[in-house]
């Protein structure tokens, strides 16, 4: 099914260790972000990117990286965990062409990393 | 900077009861309004975008409306499966369709 894939669904950490979580999009979209969400708190937008190779800082970047090589990847990277980053992680994309705002941004099911 | 705030944090209805959820916002430059669906352990899904004041836009039960300072998304005669988090976001121009949420209302729908 088209759509956004991330993986892993469900990861713990140990304050310090590092990680990659995943996403994929097969729908061709040019524009992709990742977002935080904590209980009782909006979606936070961590980074974005508009296309391969170019990427840009959100609102609480501070303790992430991206990189986008490709249109279908845009990988998180956590280094050196620490538990103010236990959260639930949504990556989403969009398309950048007709009515890009016509069928809203397509989000994956989400990484829920918990960090002890 | 852009803020949205949405009313109530949560709302418990019997089934076919109506009520309406509020999202206010300010934002510098109004490209969209979105309001979301979020089950639980899932991410959002798309219900609506508004583009100016005075839109309307509607699905099954659900009708979104926008003015110039809030956005109400009226659920009519709800059924059990209408429980969800609902998300209220915009994105102002020139943003690269970066988006401010709001942090939601939970609705539970009760038979």
């Amino acid at each position: 099914n088209a759509g956004v894939t991330q993986t892993p669904k469900f990861r713990i950490l140990k304050i310090g260790q590092s990680m990659t979580l995943q996403c994929t999009q097969d729908m061709n979209h040019n524009y992709m972000y990742w977002y935080r969400q904590d209980p009782g708190m909006g979606l936070k937008l961590i980074y974005y990117s508009v296309g391969a190779g170019i990427t840009d800082k959100g609102e609480v970047p501070n303790g992430y990286n991206v990189s986008r090589s490709t249109t279908e990847d845009f990988p998180l990277r956590l280094e050196l965990a620490a538990p103010s980053q236990t959260s639930v992680y949504f990556c989403a994309s969009r398309t950048g062409t007709g009515v890009p705002y016509a069928y809203g941004y397509t989000f994956g099911s989400g990484t829920r990393l918990t960090v002890v | 900077e852009d803020q949205v705030t949405q009313s109530p944090e949560a709302l418990r209805l019997q089934e076919g009861e109506s009520s309406s959820l509020n999202c206010s916002y300010t934002v510098s430059g109004l490209r969209g309004l979105f309001w979301y669906r979020q089950d639980p352990g899932k991410g959002p899904e798309f219900l609506f975008t508004l583009y100016s004041a005075g839109e309307e836009k509607e699905k099954e039960r659900l009708k979104a409306t926008l003015t110039k300072k809030e956005s109400f998304l009226h659920i009519t005669a709800p059924k059990p499966e209408d429980s969800a988090t609902y998300l209220c976001a915009v994105q102002a121009y020139d943003s690269w369709g970066k988006l401010q949420f709001g942090a939601g209302t939970q609705v539970v729908v009760t038979p």
